[in-house]
């Protein structure tokens, strides 16, 4: 596999349920980065980890919001008592330090909430 | 943080015709900035880098410039196809360096 992988790519959830998405980064990338996207909007941060530390998080994730990367590699995003307003595209993407800042992005995972 | 702010308006150009994306920024000038392609239901793909130190890069049909004075970025599709039709954004470093921010993306749509 040779590009960021996210699972599930679609998600339809009832409002106040527990949601959980998955990232598979490109190998050997110690960076994975977490975005949010509405439509008609670009991505918007959420968090950023450097191997397995979570070193930045945006204001925009609430505390219902909890990412993790326990062994650097993988990462889930975990949505707590979803509400509508969390329906948005999540994007994951990955990148190696050292070799350039651009960010190699997966399909996304889109959630709805109904 | 920074505001970044792309056209506004979708962009209608006639095939073989060059298609030229703005993009500009009102804070802190950054380090890069970045040009990435996003389809329909799909995850951003990048194109292009660009320094702060850079006035000019190219890759094939496609030419960034940056001009920090100015605050602004702009991209280049020359000899433009119907399959150049997509969304593009434009990304700026965080001044921590740990994310990226992105403009809203100005819809291209090249047609034959």
């Amino acid at each position: 596999d040779t590009g960021v992988s996210q699972n599930p790519r679609h998600k339809i959830t009832k409002r106040g349920q527990n949601v959980t998405f998955r990232c598979d980064p490109i190998s050997e990338h110690n960076r994975l980065y977490w975005y949010r996207q509405t439509l008609g909007q670009g991505p918007e941060f959420l968090t950023y980890f450097q191997n397995e530390a979570q070193l930045e998080k945006s204001r925009l994730l609430s505390d219902r919001f909890s990412a993790e990367r326990p062994k650097g590699s993988f990462s889930t995003l975990e949505i707590q008592r979803t509400e509508q307003g969390d329906s948005a595209m999540y994007l994951c993407a990955s990148s190696l330090a050292g070799q350039g800042p651009e960010a190699f992005f997966g399909q996304g995972t889109r959630l709805t909430v109904v | 943080s920074q505001k970044i702010e792309q056209n506004s308006e979708a962009l209608n150009i006639q095939e073989g015709k060059t298609a030229t994306l703005t993009c500009n920024y009102t804070n802190y000038s950054p380090a890069y900035l970045q040009w990435y392609r996003q389809d329909p239901g799909r995850g951003p793909v990048f194109l292009l880098l660009i320094r702060e130190n850079e006035k000019e890069k190219r890759k094939e049909r496609l030419k960034v410039t940056f001009d920090t004075t100015l605050k602004q970025s702009l991209f280049h599709i020359t000899a433009s196809q119907p399959a150049d039709s997509a969304t593009y954004l434009c990304a700026l470093d965080s001044n921590t360096g740990n994310q990226f921010y992105f403009g809203t993306g100005t819809s291209l749509t090249v047609i034959p």
